[in-house]
């Protein structure tokens, strides 16, 4: 199983680009790089997921380079509604049992 | 598209007791997984069924148990509820369990244990 490392926390000021990385040193080759975005109270969202180079969607984007052993979520523009706990998971095949979410990273927008 | 729906979404018992929660996962999505948050642990994952069957088990102990219907809605059971139970219980679901298919969770049940 894929163990992934991301920073506990993060503050962001309003109207700037987050970046948040996850190492995953040992992530095998069918392994997918998925993220997910979590409220109090609420279940935990997906946002974005990859398998490698750059993946975009209305929300984020998605940075994996050659080697995968890393990852960065970007968050353009964020707001206060982005005050959020993001996962990093990475697995593969059948299916999300096989993966951990971990802690997080939790990330508080700042006006 | 209705979202995953988990009742109730607030629960009080008593050590002791059993408890039942229900999932009833997004249309056409044939497999539903279940996941205890705490503060301590986290998300940690109980287990997945997928065509009426319990494809997967977490670490959890045998108080544990869950059920898949035809129509893929699910319930999960606690039985002799414990003080450390006290959770919020979330369901997920997606199409057939696979990681390249994002899961779509319910806002959980919050169990307190008394």
């Amino acid at each position: 199983l894929a163990k992934t490392t991301q920073p506990i926390s993060m503050d962001s000021y309003e109207g700037q680009e987050v970046n948040i990385t996850c190492s995953h040193n040992n992530i095998a080759t069918n392994d997918y790089i998925t993220w997910y975005q979590q409220f109090p109270s609420q279940g935990p969202r997906f946002i974005i997921q990859g398998y490698k180079t750059k993946v975009t969607n209305e929300v984020a984007s998605l940075f994996i380079p050659a080697d995968r052993k890393s990852s960065t979520l970007s968050l353009p523009r964020v707001s206060l509604s982005d005050t959020a706990v993001y996962y990093c998971l990475v697995g593969s095949g059948e299916g999300y049992q096989k993966v951990t979410f971990g802690t997080g990273t939790k990330l508080q927008v700042i006006p | 598209k209705a979202g995953v729906t988990q009742t109730p979404r607030y629960l009080i018992k008593t050590r002791g007791q059993q408890v039942t929660l229900s999932c009833s996962p997004i249309s056409g999505h044939r497999s539903v997984s279940w996941y205890q948050q705490t503060p301590g642990q986290g998300l940690q994952f109980l287990f997945e069924y997928f065509s009426e069957t319990q494809r997967n088990k977490g670490n959890f102990p045998g108080r544990f148990s869950g059920r898949q219907f035809s129509n893929s809605r699910s319930e999960m059971n606690v039985s002799t509820l414990e003080l450390g139970d006290s959770a919020l219980y979330l369901c997920a679901s997606s199409l057939e369990g696979q990681i390249n298919q994002p899961q779509h969770f319910g806002d959980g049940t919050r169990l307190s244990i008394l």
